[in-house]
């Protein structure tokens, strides 16, 4: 089975710091993205990468920035958190597209950030 | 950015009957990819249905099927037989080559 794990499944965090989401894959997927969850506002992407060192703007990659310098790690950073990152912050990977074969994401069990 | 609207918050059933979560989505694109995950209390997102766009038959996985309108750029779920396990958050999803995105979610509630 695909496994996707978020070190953290709660966090609680002082305004300004800096904060490190990290996510791990072990299936080898080329695909890894992050998203925030929000109430009545679903699951918004911040940002994803399609390989190692490649890293492209999402939705909202406002207040955030990425590293991924090996495949299977996928780190989300917060340069100096504020209450209005308060969040679930859920993690994601996906094997490339071989010819038609439509690939499913694979989630972790998600982060949920407290910035206090 | 493509958008996906599932314009029902909120859904209630009633246990064995049938149910369908209405999702639309905006594209210029031909090819493309569309899900619906669902998410327990658990947290976990869990892959429930997918459908190819290039594909005019609609996707089945026992007791869930879409219903797929590609002029319409409507993709709704239709739950048959709902049971008390079905009760979730359910989202539909778009995908294109890369990134994928989400809708804001439909809560379902199922009834004993």
């Amino acid at each position: 089975d695909v496994k996707v794990t978020q070190s953290s499944r709660y966090l609680v965090k002082r305004t300004g710091e800096k904060v490190f989401l990290e996510c791990v894959q072990d299936m080898d997927h080329e695909n890894m993205f992050w998203y925030r969850q929000d109430p009545g506002l679903g699951l918004r992407l911040i940002y994803f990468s399609y390989d190692v060192k490649m890293k492209e703007k999402g939705d909202i990659p406002e207040g955030y920035s990425v590293s991924r310098e090996k495949k299977e790690r996928f780190s989300l950073i917060l340069e100096s958190a504020s209450t209005n990152q308060t969040s679930m912050y859920l993690c994601a990977s996906r094997p490339r597209d071989r010819g038609l074969e439509n690939t499913e994401a694979f989630f972790g069990q998600g982060t949920r950030l407290t910035v206090v | 950015a493509q958008t996906v609207t599932q314009s029902q918050p909120e859904m209630s059933v009633q246990e064995a009957e049938t149910v369908t979560l209405s999702c639309t989505y905006d594209t210029s694109e031909s090819d493309y990819y569309l899900f619906w995950y669902k998410q327990p209390p658990s947290r976990q997102m869990i892959l429930v249905i997918r459908q190819e766009a290039y594909k005019q038959q609609n996707a089945t996985e026992n007791r869930f099927s879409v219903n797929f309108q590609k002029a319409a750029k409507s993709f709704s779920l239709k739950i048959s037989d709902s049971q008390l396990g079905d009760a979730a958050m359910y989202f539909c999803a778009y995908r294109r080559v890369h990134d994928m995105r989400f809708g804001a979610g439909t809560r379902l509630t199922v009834k004993p």
